[in-house]
């Protein structure tokens, strides 16, 4: 069974801090990995694909990926309110699978 | 970007009735759709998988007599949840995929069924 892991949370992080979400897989083999938010009573949105070793950044969000330890993270940075939503992590194999989300606080 | 369209976004009816969901790929092609339910603060629960001019493919659990997906074009699938009871109501959510071996999922809006 390939799994995908996340923290529940929640995670509470200081306004104009760095937020820090991490992901674990169990197939060595994935190549194609997402980043996901979701608000409250709201669908899932796109926030980030990442796909080769390495850091990923676009404006205040960065995914890193680390296949050998079979690792993804997302790093948001200069935290705001409007960040406070569920972070999902998902990596794709045949199918995308979804880990079940990080809450993630911001505090004014 | 990849947009999905998804339509109702509200539904509110008695116990007994049928409800359809359509959700439409406006500018890419889904071979291949998704239909996930998800209640309150709960996590993602896929459904099932539907391809283009096939059978859906359905999770364990779920009831394929109950949930009638149809998948008639390369950018439209439709869920039916027949005779819905308030058992049934929570937030449906369909996805899609561009062609493409490493693209990612594009969601709808979603529709929340409350069955009275």
């Amino acid at each position: 069974q390939k799994e995908v892991e996340q923290n529940s949370g929640p995670l509470s992080v200081p306004e104009g801090a760095i937020a820090s979400l991490n992901c674990t897989y169990s197939d060595r083999g994935s190549q194609s990995f997402f980043w996901y938010r979701q608000y409250s009573g709201k669908s899932p949105e796109l926030i980030m694909s990442i796909y080769s070793n390495g850091d990923k950044e676009d404006g205040r969000f960065t995914a890193q990926l680390n296949k050998a330890s079979q690792y993804v993270s997302l790093l948001i940075r200069d935290s705001q309110p409007s960040d406070s939503a569920t972070y999902l992590c998902a990596v794709l194999d045949d199918k995308i699978i979804f880990g079940k989300g990080t809450r993630l606080h911001i505090l004014p | 970007g990849a947009v999905v369209s998804q339509h109702p976004s509200r539904v509110i009816c008695k116990s007994g009735t049928s409800v359809k969901i359509e959700c439409r790929s406006l500018d890419f092609q889904a071979t291949t759709m998704f239909w996930y339910r998800q209640f309150p603060k709960q996590s993602l629960m896929l459904m099932a998988t539907s391809n283009e001019g096939s059978k859906a493919t359905y999770e364990q659990g779920v009831e394929k007599d109950k949930f009638l997906i149809n998948h008639a074009s390369l950018t439209l699938s439709t869920l039916t949840v027949t005779s819905a009871h308030p058992e049934d109501s929570s937030f449906y959510i369909c996805s899609a995929r561009d062609f493409g071996s490493n693209q990612p999922q594009h969601f709808g809006d979603g529709t929340r069924l409350s069955i009275l």
